[in-house]
């Protein structure tokens, strides 16, 4: 079944203790994106990478990192969380973000962070 | 479920009826729209897509508007079912690949 696959779906985590969620797809598409959702902003793009070892930042990006050693996986680290990285992430995949291509998301990880 | 409806705009249709749901965009250089739609405890999934150089585009049930004078954008979604029932969201992408969505609109429908 084509998707994407991230984990954990659910995080509860202390200020400052490193963390990696992790997002794989399987439709061997090159664009990947990460997204946060908070209630009433709807979704705001952190980093996306454009194809392996492509990767740029989008609205969001401080205090996170991302990795895209391999097409299929492209984690989302946090070095040190803070109580306002507090949110629903979201992993998206697609074969470009353009015409035709629409994205794929992942059913969501809720990082609590306190 | 997960909270992301909050202070959102909610549209109560009856069972059978029509919806419509609507979106204004920013950017007159977009040169592409999509709708996606997300239940509770999922993530949005893909409805629907318009170019800019078209107005309109049906697919199953839905049809999409676009009205590029007022940068509008509306989504229809015909004989609305319980299963219709989520956030829908409006997106544009703007320069080629860079993504920008809407808040979103929730829909409840009335059985």
């Amino acid at each position: 079944e084509a998707q994407v696959t991230q984990n954990p779906r659910y995080l509860i985590t202390v200020t400052g203790k490193k963390l990696t969620v992790t997002c794989s797809q399987n439709m061997n598409h090159e664009y990947m994106s990460w997204y946060r959702q908070d209630p009433g902003l709807g979704l705001r793009q952190i980093y996306y990478s454009m194809n392996v070892e492509v990767t740029d930042k989008g609205d969001v990006p401080e205090g996170y990192k991302v990795s895209r050693k391999e097409k299929r996986n492209f984690p989302l680290i946090l070095e040190s969380p803070s109580p306002n990285q507090t949110s629903l992430y979201f992993c998206a995949s697609s074969l470009s973000p353009s015409w035709d291509s629409p994205l794929h998301f992942g059913n969501g990880t809720r990082l609590t962070v306190t | 479920g997960e909270s992301v409806g909050l202070h959102l705009p909610t549209l109560s249709v009856q069972e059978g009826d029509n919806s419509i749901i609507n979106c204004a965009y920013s950017n007159s250089a977009s040169d592409y729209f999509i709708w996606y739609k997300q239940e509770s405890g999922k993530g949005p999934q893909f409805i629907i897509d318009i170019r800019s150089n078209m107005d309109k585009r049906q697919g199953q049930r839905v049809t999409v508007l676009l009205n590029k004078t007022v940068k509008h954008l509306s989504l229809q979604i015909a004989a609305t079912q319980p299963g219709d029932s989520a956030v829908y969201f409006c997106a544009e992408i703007l320069y080629g690949n860079k993504l920008v969505f809407g808040a979103g609109t929730i829909l409840r429908v009335k059985s």
